[in-house]
């Protein structure tokens, strides 16, 4: 079964600094990627996703993450956080094995981002 | 605007209670998903629905089961809810090789 991890349970920063959020996935096959943020008391949302092509993938809010297929992962990054980002961070992969798979998707732990101004 | 609706935000409901969570979904999405999320272990996914009347178990089906009668409605059933099914009940729904969209969540205390 697919598996996902993401490395940090929580990370705290000051504006202005650069983030990165750590994601691997342990599925071998073709898979779809996403990350998902989570803002406090709302619902999940879409940040970004990877089908094909181009790996460094641009999302909402100035967000982007790198689909480097060799290791595994799709770490999520920002340049420059600010307050507003505060929220939970989910990386989430669907393996599309016979491009069946229903868009059933394997959720990491999550990561708790704390921005402080 | 996409929209997932769940019938409760909030429920609290006593052990060994049947327990009924609602979602509706207006996007004529073919895919309908229940997950659980809890703090540490994320989303785990529950059950998932690909059509009318079909289903399949998901990562943690014990002591859950579904319906879906129509398209769009999803119904997550706790035939005996216990204590420790107490969590955030995730609905989502999504096109076939497409990506999903929750709804805002229904908090669930057994007490």
């Amino acid at each position: 079964a697919q598996s996902v991890s993401q490395h940090n349970h929580h990370v705290i920063l000051s504006e202005a600094a650069s983030l990165e959020l750590g994601c691997n996935y342990s599925y071998g096959g073709t898979v779809n990627l996403f990350w998902y943020v989570q803002y406090p008391g709302q619902h999940l949302q879409l940040l970004l996703k990877y089908f094909s092509g181009d790996p460094l993938v641009k999302g909402i809010k100035g967000f982007e993450a790198e689909f480097i297929k060799s290791k595994f992962s799709f770490n999520l990054r920002k340049p420059s956080v600010q307050w507003s980002d505060t929220a939970e961070y989910f990386c989430a992969v669907n393996s599309n094995a016979g491009g069946t798979s229903y868009g059933k998707l394997t959720f990491g732990q999550g990561t708790i981002l704390t921005v402080h101004p | 605007d996409v929209k997932v609706t769940q019938s409760s935000r909030y429920l609290v409901k006593r052990t060994g209670e049947k327990v009924f969570l609602e979602c509706v979904q207006d996007m004529d999405h073919e895919n309908m998903f229940w997950y659980r999320q809890d703090p540490g272990l994320g989303l785990r996914l529950i059950y998932f629905s690909y059509d009318v009347k079909m289903k399949e178990k998901g990562d943690i089906p014990e002591g859950y089961s579904v319906s879906r009668e129509k398209k769009e409605r999803f119904s997550l059933i706790l035939e005996s809810a216990s204590t420790n099914q107490t969590s955030m009940y995730l609905c989502a729904s999504s096109r076939s090789r497409g990506w999903g969209y929750f709804g805002p969540g229904t908090r669930l205390t057994v007490t």
